[in-house]
């Protein structure tokens, strides 16, 4: 069974600060592992995914990913908050076992000017 | 177009109504999803078709019944819904079902049930 948790409903930072949006996840098999972004009233949107490449995953919009197999983690980062990275942000997990995604509840981030 | 478009984007309808949401995909994928999004819940995965043949039904009540005439177009039949079934429904798409392709989303009817 595969599970995902995103630590932290809420996260607010500073324009120009780094954003830091942390998810782990549970799998008996190699992970797939997605970040999506959600603007109000729009569905989700891709940001990045990692498919057993490069450890480090560069995304749209500044964002990257590292995926971290001892720590089961996959942690959303960027350099500097802007304004327009306000947004729900949800992590996903899927593998080869079926076509199904894993979706964790999701983390509201807030860009103080 | 935009890759995934859903229509209605809003619909309010008492219980005893039937209604229709609509989905279409103009991305030349194989695979089609409808999820359910409520508040404060990860995103439930509702049905998922593949090749226009439905290959998952997470436990979904009867009330919710897909359709999908090609794979391109994914309907959902609504009928006889409960006050909890109100939430946003995404339509998404993906190359195929395979575990490695990201899917694509519309953006979702937003559903109220009186």
């Amino acid at each position: 069974a595969q599970s995902v948790t995103q630590l932290g409903s809420h996260v607010s930072v500073s324009e120009g600060a780094l954003v830091l949006l942390r998810c782990n996840y549970s799998s008996s098999v190699p992970p797939y592992l997605f970040w999506y972004v959600q603007y109000p009233n729009q569905g989700l949107q891709l940001l990045l995914k990692y498919t057993s490449a490069a450890t480090l995953v560069k995304g749209i919009n500044g964002f990257e990913a590292e995926f971290k197999k001892s720590e089961t983690s996959f942690h959303l980062t960027k350099p500097s908050a802007h304004m327009s990275d306000a947004a729900e942000y949800f992590c996903a997990v899927s593998d080869n076992t079926g076509n199904q995604f894993y979706f964790g509840t999701g983390t509201s981030l807030t860009v103080i000017p | 177009e935009t890759g995934v478009t859903q229509t209605p984007r809003h619909l309010v309808m008492g219980m005893t109504n039937k209604k229709s949401l609509k989905c279409e995909q103009h991305l030349g994928h194989n695979a089609m999803y409808w999820y359910k999004q409520s508040a404060k819940k990860p995103l439930e995965l509702m049905f998922v078709y593949n090749f226009k043949e439905q290959t998952e039904n997470n436990s979904v009540p009867s009330r919710f019944s897909p359709e999908c005439p090609n794979s391109s177009h994914l309907f959902l039949h609504l009928h006889t819904l409960q006050p909890e079934d109100s939430a946003l429904y995404l339509c998404a798409s993906s190359q195929d079902w395979q575990g490695n392709q990201p899917q694509h989303f519309g953006d979702g009817t937003r559903l109220s049930i009186l």
